[in-house]
């Protein structure tokens, strides 16, 4: 089985303070995504990446960076924490062409103070 | 640009009931759809996928269908049970790059 794991499932830090969320795939994938989500406005996708060192932009990259330094592993990084980014944080990953299917992470609850 | 549309937004069935839960979306050119459960609090469990040249597939008590040319696909299940109660998101991939509706809440009772 695909197994996506995320460091954290809660996390409480405070304003200004420098945030790593890392995020784990074991089947080679050569797609991951960081979403948020928020009651109310869904899922949101922050960045993703299709290969290594590769990144995108999602629909609301604004206030946060990503690193892709080896294949399994994708880090979102919010560089100055604010309390609007308290939120869900959800990473996915997906193999490439051959299906698009999506696996999920457990998901890290990000509190701001 | 793609948009995916879910109704109901919630809905609240005694145990027994078959339901039918709808994903609509506008630009018919996709890869695959796929259907998620989240219970609260957690991330997303994926139910079926289904490719853009298959019409449904079946696991256990829940079928999803595909029309492609009307934009729609149904999520049924059978027989509900109270531990089908979360919250259901349907994700439609024109690109390795999904657009989610904003899900179904389900709440089964006793």
């Amino acid at each position: 089985d695909v197994k996506v794991t995320q460091s954290s499932r809660y996390l409480v830090k405070r304003t200004g303070e420098k945030v790593f969320l890392e995020c784990v795939q074991d089947m080679d994938h050569e797609n991951m995504f960081w979403y948020r989500q928020d009651p109310g406005l869904g899922l949101r996708l922050i960045y993703f990446s299709y290969d290594v060192k590769m990144k995108e932009k999602g629909d609301i990259p604004e206030g946060y960076s990503v690193s892709r330094e080896k294949k399994e592993r994708f880090s979102l990084i919010l560089e100055s924490a604010s309390t609007n980014q308290t939120s869900m944080y959800l990473c996915a990953s997906s193999p490439g062409q051959v299906s698009y299917e999506q696996y999920f992470g457990p998901g890290t609850r990000l509190t701001v103070t | 640009k793609q948009e995916v549309t879910q109704i109901p937004a919630a809905l609240s069935v005694p145990e027994g009931e078959n339901l039918v839960l709808n994903c609509s979306f506008t630009d018919s050119a996709i890869y695959n759809l796929q259907w998620f459960r989240q219970d609260p609090g957690k991330g997303l469990t994926s139910l079926l996928l289904i490719q853009s040249s298959q019409r449904e597939q079946t696991s256990g008590r829940l079928n999803a269908s595909l029309d492609k040319s009307s934009g729609r696909s149904t999520l049924y299940i059978a027989a509900s049970q109270p531990g089908d109660s979360a919250t259901y998101l349907c994700a439609v991939m024109g690109s390795y790059i999904p657009t989610f509706g904003r899900g179904t809440s389900l709440i089964v009772h006793p």
